[in-house]
């Protein structure tokens, strides 16, 4: 597609519950990323991915988190047991290369934990 | 560890006038910086950025940016601006394979 599609793009969850958010990137970017917007804060790094493998995860906050990219395009991004500390928007980007940092950041998906 | 401090959470400007949002970065061996901006409920459009070569950097939307070394700064500038312009403003530095962002800064353009 023309642009990285997040969906869904606002989520409410109750808190115990497992959410699956998906990015779909720039077809042919070999680099995605996951980034965690708190409200009023800049973006924080989750997780890197170049194709299908997960080459930096060292920003997922706790194991609830999990990150998949089986076939080197679609992402899901995977909360466990959902917490009120959840509460952000998880916003995804796309890169041709890791290079120059011409990233295409989606909509972001809004989740709310009740 | 890489850190990005925008200097202002808050600029206020009214219609027209010049503005400078202000952001300082870590200092490392090679840098890439980039400003990017988010309007409300929207993801991270890039402004402009700059990987080498000359320090003055042009992007979209009139604005521009300068790149000083000596006092590790990366101040997004415009001479006049729109209502439009209304938005958060987020300056970012990469660290490896990752964009590591300030905090934001919030301009609000008033008639």
């Amino acid at each position: 597609g023309a642009g990285v599609s997040q969906s869904p793009r606002y989520k409410v969850a109750k808190r115990g519950q497992d959410v699956a958010l998906r990015c779909d990137p720039i077809s042919g970017h070999v680099s995605l990323f996951w980034y965690q917007q708190a409200l009023g804060q800049g973006p924080e790094f989750l997780t890197y991915f170049q194709n299908e493998a997960q080459l930096d995860k060292s920003g997922l906050p706790s194991d609830r988190f999990f990150a998949e990219r089986p076939e080197g395009s679609v992402s899901t991004l995977k909360i466990q047991r959902t917490q009120q500390e959840d509460s952000a928007v998880y916003l995804c980007a796309s890169s041709l290369d890791l290079g120059g940092g011409g990233y295409t950041f989606g909509s972001g998906t809004r989740l709310t934990v009740v | 560890a890489q850190s990005v401090t925008q200097l202002d959470s808050q600029v206020p400007v009214f219609e027209e006038a010049p503005v400078e949002l202000r952001c300082n970065y870590s200092s490392s061996v090679s840098v890439y910086l980039f400003w990017y901006v988010q309007y409300p409920n929207q993801g991270l459009q890039l402004l402009l950025k700059y990987l080498s070569g000359s320090t003055l950097v042009k992007g979209i939307n009139g604005f521009e940016a300068e790149f000083n070394k000596s006092q590790t700064s990366f101040h997004l500038r415009k001479p006049s601006v729109h209502i439009s312009d209304t938005a958060e403003y987020f300056c970012a530095q990469t660290s490896g394979s990752r964009l590591t962002f300030g905090e934001g800064t919030q301009l609000t353009v008033n008639p």
